[in-house]
């Protein structure tokens, strides 16, 4: 079945040290997303691609970083993780900008 | 912000009733999206409305969107266990960016 992958799951990184998800998806979809949910909030998106163009919040924190080396393939980057960026990373994918996205199950991070 | 707001915030009814969900937003848009998120998992899309469309059934689900009053609802009939969970409206503006922003959120919980 065509789907939305992200590993790991669960990730504990300690405060400070570099970590990496990743997302990857059987959709063919242009357009990837990168989402941040903390606990009983709204997903706050962080930033998307639009085939190899990279779109930035404008108040993601630049702690934050992202690569799309394929269309089926994206990375987030969190160089520095604080105490603050616990939180459950949601991946996404649409085929045209603005239309139906797809979540992958997520990964929730734990920074000690 | 463009951020909605959701309303309730909380919702408890009894297995088989109705629960009806209501959100609120502050741009124009070009369409308007609910989605549902069991508990630490990514979200899952349920129906999609335009902006130039008033009411959309898919179910045991009817969205209303009433974009003078810039706002929707989400009725979910007959509920059942499986329903409960948090449900999610989000909003693509009408600058065609790519770009979905999701409400608050109301957590529903079906009492068997």
């Amino acid at each position: 079945d065509a789907m939305v992958i992200q590993n790991p799951r669960y990730q504990v990184t300690q405060f400070g040290k570099p970590v990496t998800l990743s997302c990857s998806q059987t959709l063919n979809h242009n357009v990837m997303y990168w989402y941040q949910q903390k606990s009983s909030q709204a997903p706050k998106l962080l930033f998307h691609y639009y085939d190899k163009d990279f779109n930035n919040e404008a108040d993601t924190p630049d702690n934050f970083q992202s690569r799309r080396p394929n269309t089926s393939f994206c990375f987030l980057d969190i160089r520095s993780p604080g105490l603050g960026d616990a939180a459950m990373y949601l991946c996404a994918t649409s085929n045209f900008g603005g239309e139906t996205q797809y979540f992958g199950p997520g990964t929730r991070l734990l920074v000690l | 912000s463009q951020q909605g707001e959701e309303d309730p915030q909380a919702l408890s009814i009894q297995e088989g009733e109705n629960a009806t969900m209501n959100c609120s937003y502050k741009t124009s848009i070009n369409n308007l999206q609910w989605y549902r998120q069991n508990s630490g998992r990514g979200l899952v899309h349920l129906i999609l409305i335009r902006s130039n469309e008033r009411e959309k059934h898919s179910g045991r689900l009817r969205v209303t969107l009433d974009t003078s009053k810039k706002s929707s609802s989400l009725l979910i009939t007959a509920s059942r266990a499986a329903d409960t969970a948090s449900y999610f409206c989000a909003t693509e503006g009408d600058f065609g960016n790519e770009k979905l922003t999701f409400g608050t959120g109301t957590r529903l919980t079906i009492i068997p």
